[in-house]
């Protein structure tokens, strides 16, 4: 089954920006959708379909997809940023469509 | 505002069952497929299973780790979806969480609810 690989943890002072990656073998040719996980909250979208961002969610935070890597990049991160982000695609044509990343914990230090 | 509230989690023995329910307002419940979700201690996001709305048949899709042991079901009357969870193994053990499918075809799920805990421990 198709698998999407995610660094563990990514560390950024705030300010800076952090840059998450999701591999998977031509990723690029699936839409690629992002989710931020607060400890004991809800999963949010934060992008959808590589790049689109749901009404609410700051211009902080974009993304991109092409060849074998999807990024997310959040800008001028911020503390309440800290949280696990998740990528996620839908395989067609699969009895296990939907694919999610083991995750990235984003630290600000 | 949309908003999903998932019930029904709890402690549970190995082997037993479980219903848990999530109950959707906001939105056109029937519009849309509804899907599960579960997050492990120390791990990350599961995609459980999902269920289409009406117009396709109402059909569900779940996971090779659940199939078999549990289903998923719909009443549109009362805007709430249902998760049957039976044969619970340990492994089980997670939140559970309800999510609303995006538009069709679109392959993402934009509105999720807080999740309910549930524990399979004898």
């Amino acid at each position: 089954s198709y698998v999407l690989t995610q660094p563990p943890s990514v560390s950024v002072a705030p300010g800076q920006t952090a840059r998450m990656t999701c591999g998977g073998d031509n990723i690029g040719r699936k839409d690629a959708h992002w989710y931020q996980q607060k400890a004991g909250q809800a999963p949010v979208l934060v992008v959808y379909e590589d790049s689109n961002r749901p009404s609410g969610i700051p211009g902080r935070f974009s993304g991109s997809n092409s060849g074998n890597t999807a990024t997310l990049t959040i800008s001028g991160v911020e503390a309440g940023d800290e949280a696990d982000y998740y990528c996620q695609v839908w395989e067609t044509s699969s009895d296990h469509p939907v694919i999610f990343g083991g995750g990235t914990r984003l630290t600000v230090l | 505002e949309v908003q999903l509230v998932e019930s029904g989690g709890g402690l549970v023995q190995p082997g037993r069952s479980l219903r848990l329910s999530c109950t959707a307002s906001g939105f056109t419940f029937g519009d849309y497929a509804m899907s599960w979700f579960r997050r492990a201690p120390g791990k990350g996001l599961e995609w459980v299973g999902f269920i289409r709305s009406k117009p396709f048949g109402e059909t569900s899709e779940y996971a090779a780790s659940v199939k078999g042991r549990f289903s998923i079901s719909r009443d549109d009357s009362t805007n709430i979806a249902y998760l049957q969870m039976n044969s619970l193994k340990t492994e089980d053990t997670a939140v559970y969480y309800c999510g609303r499918d995006g538009p069709f075809g679109t392959g993402f799920f934009d509105f999720w609810g807080l999740g309910t805990l549930v524990t399979v421990s004898s």
